[in-house]
C-alpha cells in the first residue's frame, strides 16, 4: 500500500546535524502525524496536523519541528540531531476516527 | 487517563494455537478501539477495530472481544499461522477539545512457530 510514502528510508547522520524527513500521502486525508518508535515503547506522537494551518505538538515534540507544506505533504525536522533521537520514525494520515494509515518508516541513526 | 496498557509484551505460540493479546484503559470516553499489525521493516497497518456498543467483532481469523464494564478489550487470532508473526498494537481513540486523539498500547511481539 503506497498511500503514504516516506523519504529517506534510512539515514545515518552525526550529532548536531540538521535532518529533514519527508512524508507524502495520496488519499487526500486532512490529518497527518509523525510518530517515533523505540523498542518496547510502542508509538509516541511527535506532532500532528489537522490541516495546512493547524499544527499541534504531541507527547514528545522537544527537539523536533514540522512543516505542512500542502495537504499531501508533512515534513519532520531535527534542527540539531542528538544520539537519543536514533529511532524509527513513522508518518501517518488518517480518516475520521483516526484509523491511521502509516508510511513504511524511516530508520534514523544519529552518531 | 489517556493510557492504554497492553499485555503481554511478547508471546510465542505453536501453529494452530490461539494467541490472545489484552489491553486495558481507564478513560470511559474512549469510543473507538483499533488494532494494528506491524511486520518487521514495515509501518503498522490497521487490522480490525471495534466500537464500544458491541462486545465482539470478527474479521476472518481475527476477533476483538470488548468488555465495556471491565474497560478491557482483547485480540484473538484463530488457527494462528507463522505468517501472523508480527508486532500487534492496540489503540484507543477519544475526542479531546473537539479533536480526535489516538493512544497506542506498547505492543506485543507475537511469534507463531511452525
Amino acid at each position: 500500500d503506497a498511500d503514504v510514502t516516506q523519504t529517506p528510508r534510512n539515514r545515518i547522520t552525526k550529532t548536531g546535524k540538521r535532518i529533514m524527513l519527508e512524508c507524502s500521502q495520496t488519499k487526500g486525508h486532512d490529518r497527518m502525524y509523525w510518530y517515533r518508535q523505540d523498542p518496547g515503547l510502542g508509538l509516541q506522537l511527535i506532532y500532528y496536523s489537522f490541516d495546512v494551518k493547524d499544527i499541534n505538538k504531541g507527547e514528545i515534540s522537544d527537539g523536533y519541528s514540522v512543516s505542512r507544506q500542502a495537504q499531501a505533504k508533512f515534513s519532520l525536522s531535527l534542527e540539531s540531531a542528538i544520539p537519543n533521537q536514533t529511532a524509527l520514525y513513522f508518518c501517518a494520515a488518517s480518516g475520521e476516527y483516526n484509523e491511521q494509515f502509516f508510511g513504511p518508516g524511516t530508520r534514523l541513526t544519529v552518531l | 487517563q489517556q493510557q492504554v496498557k497492553q499485555s503481554p509484551q511478547s508471546l510465542i505460540v505453536q501453529k494452530g494455537g490461539i494467541p490472545i493479546i489484552n489491553c486495558a484503559y481507564e478513560n470511559t470516553a474512549f469510543d473507538y478501539f483499533p488494532w494494528y499489525q506491524q511486520f518487521p521493516g514495515k509501518g503498522p497497518a490497521l487490522l480490525i477495530a471495534i466500537r464500544p456498543d458491541v462486545s465482539e467483532k470478527k474479521e476472518g481469523r481475527f476477533t476483538i472481544s470488548f468488555n465495556k464494564s471491565a474497560k478491557q478489550f482483547s485480540l484473538h487470532i484463530m488457527d494462528s499461522q507463522p505468517g501472523d508473526s508480527a508486532t500487534y498494537f492496540c489503540a484507543a481513540s477519544i475526542m479531546v477539545a473537539g479533536r480526535r486523539a489516538l493512544t497506542f498500547g506498547s505492543g506485543t511481539r507475537l511469534q507463531v512457530q511452525p
